[in-house]
């Protein structure tokens, strides 16, 4: 399959900060990608889908000024946690959709960034 | 929002026995069933994509079966081995998935 990177692993901030976490396709063009966090005991749950050069959607109950996505380019989508709180402590993930080696219908998931905000 | 229930939450077998999980999801507007197997530190591994109606799909000692009009996957692990120990996610969607809360299987030797 292909391959997602994301960037970093894990991170810890001080409350207030911003944390930048970056989600890149290795080996293909991105034309959509999907952001995720996971609380404690709980599943995937979509947070926002960027297509490259265009606003991201948002899911409901998602605050899209905390949560900022830019999706400049094919290869990359980012995600920063604006003024990070303790709250905002959790298991961010991405996935990515493209059209040149993955199938229409399959996404590609990154590894994830444990967020904790102190 | 997609209501997509996993059964059981947690399972542990002997390693050599076989095993089973489910998927529920809703029948309507189905497009794709996507089973994902999650290792620990690890990304979500695509296991399957399944669209159709009855559809099998195999994969070494894992297989599943798919019943959209009633809303159903079954995953199927046949001689679980302890690398098969992971957390099984199932979610309908195309691309834009909404996931279940997975099954979390446990192996040992």
């Amino acid at each position: 399959g292909a391959v997602v990177s994301q960037h970093p692993s894990w991170v810890i901030c001080k409350s207030g900060t911003s944390v930048k976490i970056e989600c890149r396709s290795l080996d293909f063009q991105a034309t959509t990608m999907f952001w995720y966090r996971q609380f404690p005991k709980q599943s995937l749950m979509l947070m926002a889908t960027s297509n490259e050069g265009s606003k991201a959607t948002y899911e409901q109950g998602v605050e899209k000024d905390k949560f900022l996505i830019n999706h400049a380019s094919l290869t990359l989508s980012t995600l920063t946690v604006t003024s990070a709180h303790p709250e905002d402590s959790s298991f961010y993930i991405c996935s990515a959709a493209g059209t040149a080696k993955s199938t229409y219908t399959e996404a590609f998931f990154g590894q994830g960034t444990r967020l904790t905000v102190v | 929002i997609l209501n997509v229930e996993q059964s059981p939450q947690s399972l542990h077998v002997q390693e050599g026995d076989s095993t089973n999980f489910t998927c529920s999801f809703p029948s309507s507007n189905f497009y794709a069933l996507h089973w994902y197997r999650w290792e620990t530190a690890k990304s979500p591994e695509a296991l399957f994509v399944m669209t159709l109606n009855g559809d099998e799909k195999k994969k070494g000692r894992i297989s599943a079966t798919l019943n959209t009009k009633e809303g159903y996957s079954y995953l199927y692990i046949k001689g679980s081995q302890p690398e098969d120990s992971a957390t099984y996610l199932c979610a309908p969607g195309r691309n834009k998935l909404v996931f279940g809360a997975g099954t979390i299987l446990r192996v040992k030797s």
